[in-house]
């Protein structure tokens, strides 16, 4: 099983709201991964866990916030956030962080902020 | 930051085509992954390369991981309608996160 879920599908959030992205996956997959698409643009990456621990934080807005409670799960925190973060979120896991493997993505949340 | 070419832009072809696109990177990786993305989408992973000249085949796919490490091709054989949409590579240097190409947007005609 080569699958990563990611709730909700679609989300449309005011500029005052707070919401959470939710992703999970049962691989046993020690690498988790938050990216940004823009509508013909590849995935921007934003943040990477490792062994739970944030390793990697491309200098994404504070208005966006990563956890990671478990190997399993992996959230995005939102808050505040502008119309022009309206775009595709991804989330992706491989085995580990850097080492050569393969990467897979979920199905994304469209966010549409107003 | 590192960028990867990807080439062609774009391409339109009729059913029944093979298709070649490429990717090509100033750095040298240690794996090459090929994607394909529907609108809306995540991306699939089609084809995953490890070793500089792997040939690898899925259906009517082929990925090769180019000699000098610093390029890979996705050739497609005889496309489908199925086929369109966008076709993104990922190269992962040593030691450092999966960088994407800009992609290659097919479309099939019948």
């Amino acid at each position: 099983d080569t699958e990563v879920t990611q709730t909700p599908k679609h989300l449309v959030m005011g500029m005052t709201n707070k919401k959470s992205l939710k992703c999970e996956q049962h691989m046993g997959h020690r690498a988790m991964y938050w990216y940004k698409q823009k509508a013909k643009k590849p995935p921007e990456l934003m943040f990477v866990y490792s062994y739970e621990k944030l390793s990697i934080n491309e200098s994404v807005p504070s208005r966006f916030s990563p956890e990671c409670p478990n190997s399993s799960l992996l959230n995005l925190h939102l808050h505040a956030l502008q119309p022009e973060d309206s775009a595709l979120y991804l989330c992706a896991s491989s085995q580990e962080g850097y080492g050569p493997y393969e990467q897979y993505f979920g199905p994304g949340t469209r966010l549409t902020v107003t | 930051g590192q960028q990867l070419n990807q080439s062609p832009q774009s391409m339109f072809i009729q059913e029944g085509e093979d298709v070649s696109m490429n990717c090509t990177s100033s750095s040298i990786f240690n794996t090459w992954l090929w994607y394909k993305q529907d609108p809306g989408e995540g991306p699939v992973l089609l084809i995953a390369l490890y070793k500089a000249g792997e040939l690898t085949s899925n259906g009517r796919l082929t990925a090769q991981f180019g000699i000098t490490r610093k390029d890979s091709f996705l050739n497609i054989s005889a496309s489908i309608p199925s086929d369109v949409g966008i076709y993104f590579c990922a190269g992962r240097p040593y030691g450092q996160n999966f960088v994407f190409g800009p992609g290659t947007r097919l479309s099939v005609l019948p």
